[in-house]
């Protein structure tokens, strides 16, 4: 079965970038699947920050766009986050997610996120 | 503040049913179907209860089950167990350019 996780550095310094890496086992990256990235501050809820497509095809949160970069390597089966420009108000734990896949009318729509990492905190501090 | 409107708590005893709802517009949940739902313990990563409105994926247990009506989706937990004390969000797609969205969140206590 497919399993997910995530590494990383667990503190960064404000004005730095977070990179966390997901690696993916048990199945390929290069499935019908996007794999996603969702983060939750300490005692807050979910917020998806982005997701991509094996072929390199990104969607972010738009409150989020203008810092995130998501990538992927295939010949790794992994995908990894970049977070520029931090404050403290990224600190949070940051899950990786499988996104299940709708196509309507040639048109993506995500899914559910079926399958998730344990999760990696990450605290921005000087 | 979520875009999606949960309640921040809810109870019941155990054996008892109880439902969540998950509130958004015809954007989101009342536009599509998409909506899902995660159990989240202490600690711990959330996992998939309902997906596309009401589907349980393999290994939930049938005591779960989904439903949505207009912009409402509701998480329905029968037989209430212990285990059950959790808390549980929802998410849907999105129309708008945020794409994916959650609610707050909603802290189960099993009395």
């Amino acid at each position: 079965q497919v399993q997910l996780q995530e590494s990383g550095p667990g503190l960064v310094k404000p004005s730095g970038t977070l990179s966390l890496t997901c690696a993916v086992s048990g199945g390929s990256i290069s499935s019908s699947n996007w794999w996603s990235w969702v983060r939750q501050p300490p005692g807050k809820g979910l917020e998806w920050i982005g997701e991509i497509y094996h072929s390199g095809s990104t969607n972010y949160n738009p409150s989020l766009k203008s810092r995130v970069t998501i990538s992927v390597d295939k010949s790794k089966n992994q995908f990894s986050l970049k977070l520029s420009s931090v404050t403290a108000a990224d600190t949070a734990v940051y899950y990786c997610a499988r996104t299940r896949a709708d196509y309507v009318w040639g048109s993506y729509r995500p899914g559910a996120f079926d399958i998730w990492g344990q999760g990696t905190m990450v605290t921005v501090s000087s | 503040q979520s875009a999606l409107t949960q309640p921040a708590s809810v109870s019941g005893s155990p054996g008892q049913s109880i439902t969540i709802s998950c509130t958004g517009t015809s954007s989101d949940v009342g536009g599509y179907n998409y909506v899902s739902w995660y159990q989240q313990h202490p600690g711990k990563a959330p996992k998939l209860m309902i997906y596309d409105v009401s589907n349980r994926p393999s290994g939930v247990s049938n005591r779960f089950s989904g439903s949505k009506s207009g912009n409402t989706a509701s998480l329905t937990i029968s037989g209430l167990q212990a285990e059950d004390e959790a808390d549980y969000y929802c998410s849907s797609y999105t129309s708008s350019s945020t794409f994916v969205v959650f609610g707050g969140g909603t802290k189960l206590t099993v009395l």
